[in-house]
């Protein structure tokens, strides 16, 4: 079956510690993105990629970085810098030229500072 | 900027209860409005959609219309059941950011059986 997927469902992460959360998607879509949930409030986009070898910054990239090496993986890096990591993270991805409706989310990772 | 609000939560419902969860929103030109649903421990799923003034979106007993005069896509069902059960989320993607989705502050839903 197609679909997202993303690991681990928790990760924890002590203080000073980089740590990269996983998506993989066997969809063949082009664009994927990464959000952030947090409670009591709306997703809000960390970065985004539409092709291999490119992405752009969302609405709160700093303490974030990202990869695209291959179509189907969008690794996510959350580094020390980002001083409130604790949320809910999912990954998502669309076909080009799709809609943005076509958005397809992975069921998230939880991380948790320790 | 453009952005969503919709109403606060926890909305908790009786079986078979009528359903609406508010949203409004505030976009240059003219957004396409969506509802987005989440299941415990899942991911999004697309619920509705509108792409234009007073269409009307409808899935699985769920409405939603376009309402430009008032700028709102409140999400509306009939007889909710105990499988509802889950956070809404109101979204607009608008013309001058057509690769990114805005996201309301999702309302959680509960219905007692």
């Amino acid at each position: 079956d197609g679909g997202i997927t993303q690991s681990p469902k928790y990760l924890f992460r002590k203080e000073g510690q980089n740590v990269t959360l996983s998506c993989e998607q066997n969809l063949n879509h082009d664009a994927m993105y990464w959000y952030r949930q947090d409670p009591g409030q709306g997703l809000r986009l960390i970065y985004y990629s539409q092709i291999v070898n490119d992405f752009q910054k969302g609405d709160i990239a700093e303490g974030y970085s990202v990869s695209r090496e291959k179509k189907e993986s969008f690794p996510l890096t959350v580094t020390s810098a980002q001083k409130n990591p604790t949320a809910f993270y999912l990954c998502a991805s669309s076909p080009i030229g799709g809609g943005i409706e076509t958005q397809y989310f992975g069921p998230g990772t939880r991380l948790l500072v320790l | 900027g453009d952005s969503v609000t919709q109403m606060e939560g926890p909305v908790t419902l009786s079986e078979e209860a009528f359903l609406t969860i508010n949203c409004t929103y505030t976009a240059t030109g003219y957004p396409s409005l969506f509802w987005y649903v989440q299941y415990p421990g899942e991911g999004l799923q697309l619920l509705l959609k509108a792409t234009k003034a007073d269409d009307k979106g409808s899935n699985k007993g769920f409405e939603a219309t376009y309402r430009k005069e008032t700028t709102s896509f409140h999400l509306e069902k009939g007889s909710v059941q105990v499988s509802d059960s889950a956070v809404y989320f109101c979204a607009l993607s608008a013309p001058s950011s057509a690769s990114k989705i805005i996201f309301g502050s999702g309302t959680r839903l509960s219905i007692r059986p």
